[in-house]
Parts: structure tokens; C-alpha cells; sequence
């Protein structure tokens, strides 16, 4: 079964700092993998994805993740931190045979001004 | 173009009843999928409907039930209401099937169980 890990429940950087947010996939097959952000009171918004095209992928608001196979990561980056862009943040993997996903625990980012 | 909507975005219950959660996709898109989202167990995936067909279910008991209308709305509904249902539950739509088309999310219903 496909599953992902979110290392870290809660991370904090000061505005302008870089963003790291961890992702470790398990799946028999090749992935596909996303980042969804998900800000108070509201749904989710994807950021981005990966569908095998190109191991780094560019999303919105800066955001950006690398895929690495060897490592089994897809980690989400973001070069400066903004005060926006504090809300909680899930990584998911597609389930091959269904329009389904799986979310990892989600990692709630602060930032700090 | 029109977002996901889900209505109502906040309901109350009390325990033993039962709930009609409401989701309309974007306008086209015939995949919905709905999923709930707890403190505890997070995001869980819990049905999955295209052309009025359930074609996936995850791992939720038999009080948890959907349907998907001709025109692509869907419903869910929770019989006899535990307090361990409440949560946020969000309806997903896509525009075709297969494990990378995004799917967009509605802004939730927030159910709360007393």
C-alpha cells in the first residue's frame, strides 16, 4: 500500500528564510505525488505535482519540490519565507488504480516576522 | 469558472442522527471524492464517485454512504451519528479519472457531533 511520511508536525523560520518541508513516499510503483496547502477555514489548494516529467517541479507562490527516488523524498522548498504563506501544508500520493489520495499527517509552518 | 461548493459549511448534530452533506463540482467535471479530516487521523479518504458510480471506498463503516446525481452533484450522508464523526469533511471534483489529475478541493463542512 502507498503511504507518505511528513517529518516534523510543526515548523517555524523567520520571514525570508528558506522553507524546508520534509516528504517520504512508500510505493511499489512510480508515484504520483503532490503538495497541497491548506489555509484556516478553508479546503485544499494544490501547489503542486510530480508526474514523472521532471524530477524538479515549480508550483505556485514560489514553492517548489524535488523529486528523488534514491532517497524516496519529494521535499517542498520555498527560497524566502513569507508571512502568507503560514498554514499547514500535506504531502499525498495517488493511488495508481483510483482517483484517490493518500495525505501524509501535515506539517503546520509559522512564520515568524 | 465556479469552484467546488459544499453546503451546509457548518452543521450540529447530536448523537443517533444522521447528516446529508451536500458538494457541487466544477462545472464538467464528473469525478467527486469526498474525504475527511480529523486532529487525530488526518486526512482520510472516503469514497469516490464518476458517472454516478461509487468506484473506490476506503476503509469507513457502512454508515458512511454517497451517492452522485446525473448531473454530478454529490451527497453524502453519516447514519446514526457517532461523536467520533466530527470532523471537517471536504468533497473533491476532477475532470477525468487517473491517479494525477488534480483534484480540487470545496472549502469543507465542518460537523460537529454532540
Amino acid at each position: 500500500a502507498q503511504s507518505v511520511t511528513q517529518l516534523g508536525s510543526h515548523v517555524s523560520v523567520s520571514e525570508g528564510a528558506l522553507v524546508l518541508l520534509r516528504c517520504n513516499y512508500s510505493s511499489s510503483v512510480p508515484p504520483y505525488l503532490f503538495w497541497y496547502v491548506q489555509y484556516p477555514n478553508q479546503g485544499l489548494q494544490l501547489l503542486l505535482k510530480y508526474t514523472s516529467a521532471a524530477t524538479l517541479v515549480k508550483g505556485i507562490n514560489g514553492f517548489e519540490a524535488e523529486f528523488k527516488k534514491s532517497e524516496t523524498s519529494f521535499h517542498l522548498t520555498k527560497p524566502s519565507a513569507h508571512m502568507s504563506d503560514a498554514a499547514e501544508y500535506f504531502c499525498a500520493v495517488g493511488d495508481q488504480g483510483a482517483q484517490k489520495l493518500v495525505f501524509g499527517q501535515g506539517t503546520r509552518l509559522t512564520i515568524n516576522p | 469558472k465556479a469552484g467546488v461548493t459544499q453546503t451546509p459549511r457548518y452543521l450540529i448534530k447530536t448523537r443517533g442522527q444522521q447528516v446529508t452533506l451536500s458538494c457541487s463540482p466544477i462545472s464538467g467535471h464528473r469525478s467527486v471524492s469526498w474525504y475527511q479530516q480529523t486532529p487525530g487521523q488526518g486526512l482520510q479518504f472516503l469514497f469516490e464517485y464518476f458517472s454516478e458510480t461509487q468506484r473506490n471506498k476506503g476503509n469507513f463503516p457502512g454508515r458512511f454512504s454517497g451517492r452522485q446525481f446525473s448531473n454530478s452533484r454529490s451527497e453524502m450522508n453519516v447514519s446514526t451519528l457517532e461523536l467520533g464523526d466530527s470532523a471537517l469533511y471536504l468533497c473533491a471534483s476532477s475532470s477525468t479519472t487517473g491517479p494525477y489529475n488534480e483534484q480540487f478541493f470545496g472549502p469543507g463542512t465542518r460537523l460537529t457531533v454532540l
